[in-house]
């Protein structure tokens, strides 16, 4: 039972406009949530998190929302640029111990110039 | 800072080889993991350490050992290598603290084919 999901596996934007990028979870317990960025041959790079305390969190031109009822959570890139391009993985664990984090299958982002 | 290490970065091997991949982090980090990834799949969890001598299994130990004699090191191994283990390894670092400061830092990946 995959306990951390992204339905999308791929999606493409235009330069300029909004990227949602979404992630469901099944295990309750979970309540710090983060997300990475990958380039190809390079290892995941940390882009944001969130802790279950917030609904939330803003980084320059990354928000990520969560929704604790619907076990859900949400990564806006305003505006996208075409070096966003890359995959996106969710990841979620109990506590901040992100060492033993369970991760989403990835959803790939291209933006078009 | 080099931060997380890897090699090799590339490895082939045959059925039934054993091998060890390295994995170093100058971080002074607490916590390490090692993630394997498949094609059109997430990062499964192996085996992760929260410190020097302390060890747990993830989601897909088998076939792997690991052991932490150092905050600094963290070695996966192979003990006897199956078409199935292959795939892309990655290590990653973390601290533990509290307040969301527990991102890990990953290493660019060892891309192993067992033949």
């Amino acid at each position: 039972d995959q306990q951390v999901k992204q339905n999308s596996p791929s999606l493409s934007v235009q330069e300029g406009r909004i990227s949602i990028l979404n992630c469901d979870y099944t295990n309750s317990m979970f309540d710090y949530f983060l997300w990475y960025k990958k380039y190809p041959a390079e290892g995941p790079t940390f882009l944001i998190s969130i802790s279950s305390i917030k609904d939330k969190n803003e980084d320059g031109r990354f928000t990520v929302f969560l929704n604790k009822s619907a076990k859900h959570l949400s990564l806006h890139i305003v505006p996208s640029q075409p070096g966003d391009s890359a995959v996106y993985f969710c990841a979620a664990s109990v506590g901040t111990n992100a060492g033993k984090s369970t991760f989403g299958d990835g959803t790939t982002l291209t933006v078009k110039p | 800072n080099a931060g997380v290490t890897q090699t090799p970065k590339f490895q082939v091997l045959k059925t039934g080889q054993s091998m060890t991949l390295q994995c170093a982090q100058d971080m002074n980090h607490e916590y390490m993991s090692w993630y394997r990834q498949d094609p059109g799949m997430g990062l499964r969890l192996i085996h992760y350490s929260v410190g020097a001598g302390i060890t747990d299994q993830g989601e897909v130990p088998n076939g792997y050992n690991v052991s932490r004699s150092t905050t600094e090191d963290f070695p996966l191994r192979l003990l006897s290598a199956a078409p199935s283990q292959t795939s892309v390894y990655f290590c990653a670092s973390s601290f533990s603290l509290a307040g969301g400061l527990g991102t890990q830092y990953f290493g660019p990946g060892t891309r192993l084919t067992v033949l």
